[in-house]
């Protein structure tokens, strides 16, 4: 069973603070990251995609760190509305028809 | 507009029954996949579908069943097997490793 691991959180931070989660999985054959974002009671939604270079989409930067195994998701200036459960999505190169492995979640609640 | 649509959005069952939850796409998505989730807890897998006539059990498919037969409809039977079916059910749809989520059923049992 390959294993995708999240920082169990919750992480309670202030308006305007920054914050970073990670997420590690455990085949080095994986190729694609995606972090997904879900609202409470709501389906996830795609935040961002995480390139071998990183990726940077306005308060959000992802990274990815292969030698570690691990990709990270670091919001900065957090927003009131960025509080929600950040899951982490890791292809799965050993099964092509599940070829994605979501992490069970990290909760943010940004507090005014 | 393009999209997954999952109904109902509520689902109420009673013990010892078999209910069917709905889940049409038509982003023309070759791969569809069934998720259950519980409170606090993660996506857990339970039938995968990469083509027509064709499924995969994932990691708990024990007490559901599915089936295939066109491109845009992937439904799921919580049979009577399944003693806590009491979730929120996620519905799937991928491309390139893009998923897109129906917006769920809440499934009770009373």
């Amino acid at each position: 069973r390959k294993e995708v691991e999240q920082d169990p959180g919750p992480f309670n931070v202030p308006e305007g603070a920054t914050v970073a989660f990670n997420c590690t999985y455990s085949n080095s054959a994986s190729q694609s990251f995606f972090w997904y974002r879900q609202d409470c009671r709501k389906e996830p939604k795609l935040l961002m995609s995480v390139y071998s270079s990183g990726n940077e989409d306005g308060r959000f930067t992802a990274q990815l760190n292969r030698a570690s195994q691990y990709i990270s998701l670091l919001i900065r200036d957090s927003k009131l509305s960025d509080s929600a459960t950040y899951l982490c999505a890791v292809n799965d190169p050993d099964n092509y028809g599940q070829n994605f492995v979501f992490g069970p979640g990290t909760r943010l609640s940004v507090l005014p | 507009d393009g999209g997954i649509t999952q109904s109902p959005k509520y689902l109420f069952r009673k013990e010892g029954q078999n209910v069917t939850l709905s889940c049409e796409q038509n982003l023309n998505h070759d791969a569809m996949y069934w998720y259950r989730q519980d409170p606090g807890q993660g996506l857990r897998l339970i039938y995968y579908s990469q083509i027509v006539n064709d499924f995969q059990k994932g990691d708990i498919a024990e007490g559901y069943s599915v089936s295939r037969e066109k491109k845009e409809s992937f439904p799921l039977t919580v049979t009577s097997a399944q003693k806590n079916p009491t979730a929120f059910y996620l519905c799937a749809s991928s491309m390139a490793g893009y998923y897109t989520f129906g917006s769920g059923t809440r499934l009770t049992v009373v």
